[in-house]
């Protein structure tokens, strides 16, 4: 039983414009949702969370937005730059407890 | 600041064998997690240690892998013995306070032959 859902396992964005990545939960019970950053050989980075009780959350070029009726959410990064080439997580966390990760989607920056 | 090292980085074995991997946290992080990634999926949490205890093993498959972490400290994740699906990348990750800013090491990807 997936909780996270992340459908879109690629993405391919010209540099400079805004990408959008897509994530779906089951759970109302979740409290923070979370995004990973993964270069190749690398483990996964914190990239940027938000809460339940917001509806948005920026930082510099990437923006989370979530939508609790639907059980969505979003990360939106603008401008798109090559180095942001990687597989980006979608997680959850319920009481600040253990994270449920998505199974992640490859975003390509094209030059 | 130090990362999370892992050790191996890379290891190959026949199935039956055993393998054991090396996880040090970042210092001072007393929650340390042990996470399977199968190629196409996301990181599954196997175990979750607050400093020596054992928080969360609910998805460890106890009758092969083990995990201890002594001292509270480093912690060793141990397949004994490997299966062809145990193949994948072994992810440590340590966290400070919160659960969910957890900073991971570069992993060990473990082929079983």
């Amino acid at each position: 039983d997936q909780q996270v859902k992340q459908n879109s396992p690629s993405l391919s964005v010209q540099e400079g414009r805004i990408s959008i990545l897509n994530c779906d939960y089951t759970n109302s019970m979740f409290d923070y949702f979370l995004w990973y950053k993964k270069y190749p050989a690398e483990g996964p980075t914190f990239l940027i969370s938000i809460s339940s009780i917001k509806d948005k959350n920026e930082d510099g070029r990437f923006t989370v937005f979530l939508n609790k009726s639907a059980k969505h959410l979003s990360l939106h990064i603008v401008p798109s730059q090559p180095g942001d080439s990687a597989v980006y997580f979608c997680a959850a966390s319920y009481r600040d407890d253990k994270i449920i990760f998505g199974k992640g989607t490859r975003l390509h920056i094209l030059p | 600041e130090a990362g999370v090292a892992q050790s191996p980085r890379y290891k190959i074995i026949e199935k039956r064998q055993s393998v054991a991997f090396w996880c040090n946290p970042i210092s001072g992080h007393a929650t340390l997690y042990w996470y399977q990634q199968i190629l196409g999926q996301g990181p599954k949490l196997l175990i979750q240690f607050q400093n020596n205890g054992v928080v969360d093993d609910s998805q460890l498959p106890k009758d092969r892998f083990s995990a201890e972490r002594l001292k509270g400290v480093d912690s060793t994740l141990k397949i004994q013995p490997a299966k062809l699906e145990d193949s994948a990348v072994y992810l440590c990750a340590s966290s400070l306070v919160l659960a969910f800013e957890q900073f991971f090491g570069p992993g060990t990807r473990l082929t079983v032959l």
